[in-house]
Parts: structure tokens; sequence; C-alpha cells
């Protein structure tokens, strides 16, 4: 089946503890987005890649890191999380041609 | 600045009627213009999409209404059901930034039985 999965499903942390949201595809997608979501403020991106070891930065990129060393994986990393980053995060994947995107089941993060 | 503007935040509507929902985009270097249904609990899932070189398409009961000289763009929702309720999201992108891709703030559908 053609999914996105991101784990955990839900995080509850403590601020300043490093944490990473893992995302992977099996669709071999070139194209992968990290979303949040907030009540009111819609979905906002925070970083995209392109391909393995092309990313850039989103509309919301602070305090957040990615990478992408293979084409199916592409993680959040959050080295030092803060309750402001509390919401809802939504990994997504497409392919280079057609611009729908697919998206994971989302994970619901709060830092306390 | 917010390159989509959606409205309205919310709507409630009578089974059987019609849903209008508005968003309205600033950049014109947009070339793809999707609208995505989201169901509590699930991630977003594509709804129907529009290019700039058509005004309108539909399917089923979705239409998209595409105004480029007005740079907005509508969903509407003939004979709107119950099962319909959820958010709806506006979405912009260009060919020229292809990663990067833009949201409305999201529309609550509520249709009444």
């Amino acid at each position: 089946e053609a999914q996105v999965t991101q784990n955990p499903r839900y995080l509850i942390t403590v601020t300043g503890k490093k944490l990473t949201v893992t995302c992977s595809q099996n669709m071999n997608h070139e194209y992968m987005s990290w979303y949040r979501q907030d009540p009111g403020l819609g979905l906002r991106q925070i970083y995209y890649s392109m391909n393995v070891e092309v990313t850039d930065k989103g509309d919301v990129p602070e305090g957040y890191k990615v990478s992408r060393k293979e084409k199916r994986n592409f993680p959040l990393i959050l080295e030092s999380p803060s309750p402001n980053q509390t919401s809802l995060y939504f990994c997504a994947s497409r392919t280079m041609g057609p611009y729908e995107q697919y998206f994971g089941p989302g994970t619901r993060l709060t830092v306390t | 600045q917010q390159q989509v503007k959606q409205s309205p935040q919310s709507l409630i509507v009578q089974k059987g009627g019609i849903s209008i929902i508005n968003c309205a985009y600033e950049n014109t270097a947009f070339d793809y213009f999707p609208w995505y249904q989201q169901f509590p609990g699930k991630g977003p899932a594509l709804l129907i999409a529009i290019r700039p070189d058509v005004s309108e398409k539909k399917e089923g009961r979705f239409t998209i209404s595409f105004n480029k000289s007005a740079k907005q763009f509508s969903l509407h929702i003939m004979d709107s059901q119950p099962g319909d309720s959820a958010t709806y999201f506006c979405a912009a992108s260009s060919n020229t930034n292809a990663g990067k891709s833009t949201f409305g703030d999201g529309t609550t559908l509520t249709v009444k039985p």
C-alpha cells in the first residue's frame, strides 16, 4: 500500500530535550515536506526536500532541522524543543510531476 | 505576509445545500491550486485541483472555479452531505519553486442532516 508513515504519532516531552520525528514514504517520491498545523493558522511549511541531500526552508523553519540521507526518509529534528512548538505535525511527499501531495497521519507533539 | 487567504473560517450548511469556500492569492507565479480535505485524526488528502489555464474543473459534486484576473478560486460542493463535514484547505504552488506550498487557514464545514 502506498503510504507516508510517521513515528511517533503522539509525543509528550519537556523543554530542551532533543527529539526526532521520523517520516518514511514507499512511493519513490522525490519531494518531501514537513508542515505544522495550528488552530486558525492552517498548514505552514517548515522544511522541504527536492531530493537526497537537497533541502530548503519553508515558512517557519526556526527551531527545526531536517536531513535527507535516503530518498524514502525525511526526519524532523527538534534540537531544543520549546512550548511554542507544541503542534500537530504532518509529513508529505509527492513526485516531481503532478503536484499532489500525500500526507502522513500526523504527529501530535506537546512540549511542557 | 500571508499569500493565500481563505474564507470563511467555518461554514454550516443543510444537507442538500451548496457549500462555497473562497481563496485569494497574491503571487502571480502560482500555477497549481489544489483543495485538500481533512477528517479529524487524519492527514489532508487531495480533493480536486486546477491549473490557471482553465476557469472551471468539476469532479462529481465538487467544482473549482478559477478567476485568474481577480486572483481568486473557490470550491463548490453541490448537494452537500453530512459525510462532507471536514476541514478544507486551499493551497497554491509554483513550478518555479516546486518544493514550496502555501496553504490557506482552513474552513471547517459542518453539514447538518
